[in-house]
């Protein structure tokens, strides 16, 4: 059972555009949220984080949105850029009493210049 | 900087070998993860530790165990490798926080199972 379910394998966006990656997750009790960067032959790399007492944070080109009611969070990178082209994962944590992560299956943008 | 050391890049074995992984990490971390990466499956959790010579399962443990003796160090190992254990294996570390925290990640090994 996917607890953490990124519905798009892949997404492209022209450059200086907006990219927007999806993730839903089913488990209310998730509540500390972040998205990663992986580039092939690489490690993910953190990209981002939200705790479920937001609904947004910003950290220059990228937002991440948090809609608990719908259990859903997007990540929004503008104005995109060639080397944003990567594998997004989203991952969500349940903070009491643990340290894991569930990630969900990731999502491939490319940006096209 | 935080830096997280894989023994490998790439790794070929046949079935029925005994593989050891290992992972370094060079931030005093509490927390150790291995994680495996599989098309259309994301990062999959196969075993984490959050203290020496403690570790906890997983998703998906079976095939697999670890070994934690030193805090820097975590390894995994396949008893006997088999097909459908290739794949892309991650470790990941991070401290242990009130709350989980972010996750840091090795450049990860791709190991192929004949």
């Amino acid at each position: 059972d996917q607890q953490v379910k990124q519905n798009s394998p892949s997404l492209s966006v022209q450059e200086g555009r907006i990219s927007i990656l999806n993730c839903d997750y089913t488990n209310s009790m998730f509540d500390y949220f972040l998205w990663y960067k992986k580039y092939p032959a690489e490690g993910p790399t953190f990209l981002i984080s939200i705790s479920s007492i937001k609904d947004k944070n910003e950290d220059g080109r990228f937002t991440v949105f948090l809609n608990k009611s719908a259990k859903h969070l997007s990540l929004h990178i503008v104005p995109s850029q060639p080397g944003d082209s990567a594998v997004y994962f989203c991952a969500a944590s349940a903070t009491s009493g643990t340290y894991k992560y569930i990630f969900g299956t990731g999502t491939r943008l490319k940006v096209l210049a | 900087d935080v830096k997280v050391t894989q023994s490998s890049r790439y790794l070929v074995k046949r079935t029925g070998e005994k593989v050891f992984l290992e992972c370094v990490q060079d931030m005093d971390h509490e927390n150790m993860f291995w994680y495996r990466q599989d098309p259309g499956l994301g990062l999959r959790l196969i075993y984490f530790s959050y203290d020496v010579k403690m570790k906890e399962k997983g998703d998906i443990p079976e095939g697999y165990s670890v070994s934690r003796e030193k805090k820097e160090r975590f390894s995994l190992i396949l008893e006997s490798a088999s097909t459908n254990q290739t794949s892309m294996y991650l470790c990941a570390s991070s401290t242990r926080a009130p709350r989980a925290d972010t996750q840091y990640f090795g450049p990860g090994t791709r190991l192929t199972v004949l």
